[in-house]
């Protein structure tokens, strides 16, 4: 079973169009983070936000904000007035306590975005 | 600010060669993965190291495959007798004490098996 999905495969929009990337989790732990990387062209994990399961306050940091609803299970990332340079592949991603006391990080599919100048 | 680097970026080898793909962690930090994504898949977890000995392996983490930390700062990923299915990205992540799921990642080294 999929412990992350991300239901959208690809989205494209035109530039200064917002982007919302969905994702879902899958956990039984109580203790667990989320997060969300970029991928851009070039191949690297660019690390964008992370949130612990206890909290569920949303926030803004410059053009990305994040809505995190424990309720449904969702962890969804918003990139207000898309650029160019936003064109990437992004991964949601959960980490989740091990029976070794390490930590293990599931990511989902990927979303590509593709922002059209 | 500190960082994970992976050696070598991109190296292309013949299938049945042995493969050494080399990181060094973050100083400080104890406990060291192994991910690889296959070209427009998602990313998936091979091992994780601490205390000198595996943790935890996935399936994909079969007996062609180790791991070791020979000096005390590589960390090293071989692949014994690469197949093709190998061509991947492989990337390095580690993780300090207490910074509970928060992996930090190298840029990844490409390798293509002909």
């Amino acid at each position: 079973a999929q412990k992350v999905t991300q239901a959208q495969t690809e989205i494209s929009v035109v530039e200064k169009e917002d982007v919302t990337l969905d994702c879902v989790y899958e956990t039984r732990d109580t203790t667990y983070y989320l997060f969300w990387y970029k991928q851009p062209p070039s191949g690297e994990l660019v690390f964008l936000i992370r949130r612990n399961s206890f909290d569920e306050q949303n926030e803004i940091s410059g053009r990305y904000s994040w809505n995190f609803q424990k309720s449904t299970s969702s962890f969804n990332f918003t990139i207000t007035a898309s650029q160019v340079v936003d064109s990437a592949v992004y991964f949601c991603a959960l980490s989740e306590a091990q029976i070794s006391n390490d930590y293990k990080l599931s990511f989902g599919a990927g979303t590509t975005v593709t922002v059209r100048a | 600010e500190p960082e994970v680097t992976q050696t070598p970026s991109h190296q292309v080898t013949q299938m049945g060669q042995e493969v050494i793909l080399r990181c060094v962690p973050i100083s400080n930090h104890l406990y060291f993965y192994w991910y690889r994504q296959i070209l427009g898949q998602k990313v998936e977890f091979l091992v994780s190291f601490y205390n000198n000995e595996i943790s935890e392996k996935s399936e994909i983490f079969d007996d062609q495959f180790s791991v070791e930390r020979p000096d005390g700062s590589n960390f090293t990923l071989k692949i014994r007798s690469t197949k093709l299915e190998d061509s991947a990205m492989y990337f390095c992540a580690s993780r300090g004490q207490g910074m509970a799921g928060e992996l930090f990642f190298g840029e990844g080294s490409r390798l293509t098996v002909l």
